[in-house]
């Protein structure tokens, strides 16, 4: 079975400041990790995506994020936040080789980042 | 442009009354999903289709209900909605599995489901 930890419930940060937040995952088998943004009362918009190749992921919105395998890590990064970025960051997985109808993502439980001007 | 359309976007409902969410799509994938997300929690899948075949989660209460009539469109009935049914309701897609983008899930803006 997959899992996904989001370790920050929260993160306050000031703008212009770099803001990183932590995504550990637990899987037996490879997977694709993802990272989406939620705005209030809003869908989910997928910030960005590792599937394979390059560990150092980028993208929308000056976001970037590094696989690491070893760590069973993807954490979120942005060298300078804006007070637009404020908004919960959701990290999920899900299992490539997992075939027919379901490619299910396993979501872990949000970090909201609140952007202080 | 491609989209994931949800309507309405907000719902107000009395305890016990029927109600029907609706979502629609633009991209012409195969596989649909309804997802609950109460507040300050994690998306939670419902179901989903891949084209006909409905598939649910197994910890999904029987008040819960989907149709999907054709490839576009798919509803979301709660038969008897209780105070804890109050929740955003998202509809996502995704490709059939093999496209570049499988795995990939497309939401729309939700629904946000208020129960008086």
């Amino acid at each position: 079975a997959q899992s996904v930890t989001q370790l920050d419930s929260q993160v306050p940060v000031f703008e212009e400041a770099p803001v990183e937040l932590r995504c550990n995952y637990s899987s037996s088998v490879s997977v694709y990790l993802f990272w989406y943004v939620q705005y209030p009362n809003q869908g989910l918009q997928l910030l960005l995506k590792y599937l394979s190749g390059s560990t150092l992921v980028k993208g929308i919105n000056g976001f970037e994020a590094e696989f690491n395998k070893s760590q069973t890590s993807f954490h979120l990064r942005k060298p300078s936040v804006h007070i637009s970025d404020t908004a919960e960051y959701f990290c999920a997985v899900s299992n490539p080789n997992y075939g027919g109808s379901q490619g299910n993502l396993i979501f872990g439980k949000g970090t909201k980042l609140s952007v202080k001007p | 442009d491609a989209m994931v359309i949800q309507n309405p976007r907000y719902q107000v409902t009395q305890f016990g009354k029927p109600v029907t969410l609706s979502c629609s799509q633009t991209l012409n994938h195969n596989v649909m999903y309804w997802y609950q997300q109460k507040s300050s929690q994690a998306p939670k899948l419902l179901f989903h289709y891949y084209d006909k075949d409905f598939n649910n989660e197994a910890d999904t209460p029987d008040n819960f209900q989907s149709r999907r009539p054709n490839t576009s469109f798919c509803f979301l009935d709660i038969r008897s909605p209780g105070l804890g049914d109050a929740a955003m309701y998202l509809c996502a897609t995704t490709p059939t599995w093999g496209s570049t983008l499988y795995n990939e899930q497309f939401f729309g803006p939700g629904t946000r489901l208020t129960v008086l």
